[in-house]
């Protein structure tokens, strides 16, 4: 079984100050982690997978996250908050990397940018 | 190199009624996944199609059912109608057999409103 929880609902922010937002998993095997944002009226995006490979893992738009096996976390950071990275973001969890196991979403953490 | 397309993007259905949603996949994938994403939370996995069979189910009962065409194009049908069907649809395409197969590329979403 595996599960993903999503610490901060919400998450408020000033232009250009740091992002952290907080993600922790469960699972059983070896997982693929990744971070999706969703924007209004978009599909979501990929930001960034991890798939056991480097730790840290850099993504789009000046986003990484560093998978901590210890604590069972993958948080998403940010050094600068831009205005245009106001949206949703879904922490995900999938138990393989071979694409035919399902994925497994977070509640989500909807990121404000206070100007 | 398009991405994935859904359609219809909002439709109003009221109880007991019948829908079916569809989906283009992004060029050159073989595989279609259908997620469920009810207001303030994460997709929930609803099923997958590989090579036109299902490959792969969630925790949704059989009046939710899909179709995987040879242009690897799909439907979502949703039988009897619930008010708890109300939710935004979304179709994500993927590779399987490729490196990276377990990204998907998601679709805007169709969102239905049932009354």
């Amino acid at each position: 079984a595996q599960s993903v929880t999503q610490l901060d609902s919400h998450v408020s922010v000033s232009e250009g100050t740091p992002v952290l937002l907080r993600c922790n998993y469960s699972s059983s095997y070896s997982p693929s982690l990744f971070w999706y944002v969703q924007h209004p009226n978009k599909g979501l995006q990929l930001l960034l997978k991890y798939t056991s490979a480097a730790t840290l893992v850099k993504g789009i738009n000046g986003f990484e996250a560093e998978f901590k096996k210890s604590e069972t976390s993958f948080h998403l950071t940010k050094p600068s908050a831009h205005m245009s990275d106001a949206a949703e973001y879904f922490c995900v969890v999938s138990p393989t990397n071979f694409g035919n196991e399902k994925l497994t979403f977070g509640t989500g953490t909807r990121l404000t940018i206070i100007p | 190199e398009t991405g994935v397309t859904q359609s219809p993007t909002h439709l109003i259905k009221t109880r007991g009624q019948q829908v079916t949603l569809r989906c283009s996949s992004q060029s050159g994938h073989n595989t279609v996944s259908w997620y469920q994403q009810a207001l303030g939370q994460g997709p929930q996995f609803i099923f997958q199609y590989y090579r036109e069979e299902e490959n792969g189910r969630g925790n949704f009962p059989p009046r939710f059912s899909g179709l995987q065409f040879p242009n690897y194009s799909s439907e979502l049908n949703v039988n009897a109608l619930e008010l708890d069907d109300s939710a935004l649809y979304l179709c994500a395409s993927q590779l399987i057999g490729a490196p990276g197969a377990n990204v998907l590329t998601f679709g805007a979403g169709s969102r239905l409103t049932v009354l």
